[in-house]
């Protein structure tokens, strides 16, 4: 069974940084390019990154980049999303998905609110 | 403002077929694949067609999906109350693998 299980959400305050993990298994974690997707509340999805299979390739949206780092321990089946310099406009339900296609499967989602 | 534009709501009748459009540019549905997905309340969501239209295991018939130039859209034929949910479309934009959702349809089951 293909389980994907996101962690470390929490409070932060603006300005401030925080790590997500998402653990994977039931998969080949090391043969599929991987996301992180983001959904504030009671908006839509936007897509924030990606990463390839070996690391070799990283993509962000606008909005994030020079702030988040995607990353991944293919030897622990782990993706990673380093935040930083948070916004209130980063609060989120964020989700790791697999690609290929991409979203194909879905963590049930870690919750990072910013606010003072 | 998405690159990708969804009707924010549509309806329909138990039994009765809807569509939910997703209009593009030639930078991002023009030139890629489109997916779609639901999502139930309260839940994370779910590939529901890949490729434009091609349903991953365990995904009714009911649910089709097809492209044309810039545009595509998501067809639910013999419409069930649990297909009350948001639909997303998304695609890349540009050659690289950069993605971008549309915004969203609420799909509502009278």
């Amino acid at each position: 069974e293909v389980q994907l299980v996101e962690s470390g959400g929490g409070l932060v305050q603006p300005g401030e940084s925080l790590r997500l993990s998402c653990a994977v298994s039931g998969f080949t974690f090391s043969k599929y390019w991987m996301s992180w997707v983001r959904q504030a509340p009671g908006k839509g999805l936007e897509w924030v990154a990606n990463i390839k299979e070996d690391g070799s390739a990283k993509y962000y949206v606008d909005s994030v980049k020079g702030r988040f780092t995607i990353s991944r321990d293919n030897t622990k089946n782990s993706l990673f999303l380093q935040m930083t310099s948070l916004r209130a406009d980063d609060t989120a339900v964020y989700y790791c998905a697999r690609d290929s296609p991409m979203g194909s499967d879905w963590g049930q989602g870690a919750l990072v609110t910013v606010s003072s | 403002q998405s690159l990708l534009t969804q009707p924010p709501s549509v309806s329909g009748t138990p039994g009765q077929r809807v569509t939910i459009s997703c209009s593009g540019s030639s930078s991002n549905i023009g030139s890629n694949f489109v997916n779609w997905y639901q999502q139930l309340p309260g839940t994370a969501p779910k590939l529901l067609i890949s490729n434009n239209n091609q349903r991953p295991s365990g995904v009714p018939d009911r649910f089709s999906g097809s492209k044309s130039g810039t545009s595509a859209s998501l067809a639910i034929s013999g419409l069930q109350s649990e297909d009350e949910a948001d639909y997303y479309c998304a695609t890349r934009d540009g050659s690289l693998n950069i993605w971008v959702f549309g915004g969203g349809t609420k799909l509502t089951v009278l």
